[in-house]
């Protein structure tokens, strides 16, 4: 049982490129998340998603744009990198909302 | 709204002396509270959960913590520190109706021999 995986696990972008961050889960959970952490800040969420064709803006979603085909996949976008787009990016999902979250591994981005 | 404050950013114990992270929450309904940890470069793991049963929660590697309405307060404690509890650590609130997380900035651990 994988559980939540991200690639890649590290990227370097220049300034206004554009990249897709992967993340899938085999566990058929419907609850899928992406956060970005910064130093000192705790986790914001970038986007969520509570099943298939269904997503929504979190804290702060400017910059990015998310997803959801399936019920395993969740892809997040980034378009136009900036380097306030600098972080550490993780995944997640759940089988409910009071249920634990289950993380990915992260992705270390930075954008110079 | 809801809204979690970690109240201190750093915390250094010694090995083997009891540890207490502290953390307050804000919710508008009846709250399930979370206390995840992450070791250095790695994911966010979950060490417990309170959901509206017990208010005494245990969790693993010896940690435990209490919620306590009336102090709006779910501070996590630890007999006994081990040099592998080096790590931060994340006060999480979810409150009913919502599908999301909101997470406190975290409490980094320091633990010396």
């Amino acid at each position: 049982n994988a559980g939540v995986t991200q690639t890649p696990k590290f990227r370097i972008l220049k300034i206004g490129q554009s990249m897709t961050l992967q993340c899938a889960q085999d566990m058929n959970h419907n609850y899928m998340y992406w956060y970005r952490q910064d130093p000192g800040m705790g986790l914001k969420l970038i986007y969520y998603s509570v099943g298939a064709g269904i997503t929504d803006k979190g804290e702060v979603p400017n910059g990015y744009n998310v997803s959801r085909s399936t019920t395993e996949d969740f892809p997040l976008r980034l378009e136009l990198a900036a380097p306030s787009q600098t972080s550490v990016y993780f995944c997640a999902s759940t089988e409910g909302t009071f249920y634990e979250q289950y993380f990915g591994p992260g992705t270390r981005l930075t954008v110079t | 709204a809801q809204s979690v404050t970690q109240l201190d950013s750093h915390v250094s114990v010694s090995e083997g002396t009891p540890v207490l992270l502290r953390c307050n929450y804000s919710s508008s309904y009846s709250p399930s509270l979370f206390w995840y940890v992450q070791h250095p470069n790695k994911g966010l793991q979950l060490l417990l959960k309170y959901t509206s049963a017990a208010t005494l929660v245990k969790g693993i590697n010896g940690f435990e913590a209490e919620f306590k309405k009336s102090e709006t307060s779910f501070h996590l404690t630890k007999p006994s520190a081990h040099m592998s509890d080096a790590a931060e650590y994340f006060c999480v609130v979810s409150d009913r109706g919502y599908s999301t997380l909101t997470f406190g900035k975290g409490t980094m651990l320091l633990v010396s021999p």
